[in-house]
């Protein structure tokens, strides 16, 4: 059973366009999170949701969604693409907070063209 | 504010040690570390809470040394399954809902 599930796995797409990452995890946790890695691996963390609610959106421009409609799911929607949005977004939760284990999801890497 | 990891790459033969530094600026509540290999997730290794607790995974370990607001990951007796890139991510207070991650550190090891 996989923990933490993203899908699509790949996005390749047209500059400009508008797309979703989906993310869901089974374990049952409290917290779950976005993150990007760029080209030079550099991980970064966009946001950070507890029990539905934002807790951090780490100046991410606001073409930028997420969404929780619930504890399990976690999805993000991005406007308007632009080259430097291409990166691998990893989903990623913990039972409650940050002192604790994360769990990655195996990411979702977006091309945009 | 994110951490400062050295160095940035190491090239290691099977059974050979390093160890890899992560460092702050800011005190820590927490060091966390994590591995990933090519084309994969990150993968937890150990968290190390304030109090100088260390923790062990296989034949690595850690160690956290607040007052240097520092922590070095151990890779002993190496083997070719730890090549990857070590992450170090911290946090400044308990429960912060937010990780700061270090450049990462690139373990090769060669047979």
């Amino acid at each position: 059973d996989t923990a933490v599930s993203q899908t699509p796995k790949y996005l390749v797409t047209q500059m400009g366009n508008d797309k979703s990452i989906k993310c869901e995890q089974n374990l049952g946790h409290d917290t779950m999170y976005w993150y990007k890695q760029d080209s030079k691996k550099f991980l970064k963390i966009m946001f950070s949701y507890n029990n539905k609610e934002l807790i951090i959106n780490e100046t991410v421009p606001n073409r930028f969604s997420p969404k929780s409609p619930d504890k399990a799911h976690l999805n993000l929607h991005i406007n308007s693409l632009e080259l430097g949005d291409s990166a691998v977004y990893f989903c990623a939760s913990s039972q409650r907070g940050t002192t604790e284990t994360q769990y990655f999801g195996p990411g979702t890497r977006l091309l945009v063209l | 504010q994110q951490p400062v990891q050295s160095p940035q790459a190491v090239i290691l033969r099977e059974g050979e040690d390093a160890v890899i530094n992560c460092s702050s600026s800011k005190a820590l509540y927490s060091v966390h570390w994590y591995r990933q290999k090519h084309g994969e997730a990150p993968v937890f290794l150990m968290i190390l809470l304030k109090g100088g607790e260390q923790k062990g995974h296989e034949k690595i370990s850690a160690s956290f040394n607040e007052k240097k607001q520092q922590s070095s990951l151990y890779l002993t007796a190496s083997q070719l399954s730890y090549s990857g890139t070590y992450f170090c991510g911290t946090e400044f207070r308990s429960n912060d809902y937010k990780l700061s991650f270090g450049a990462g550190t690139t373990v090769t090891v060669r047979a």
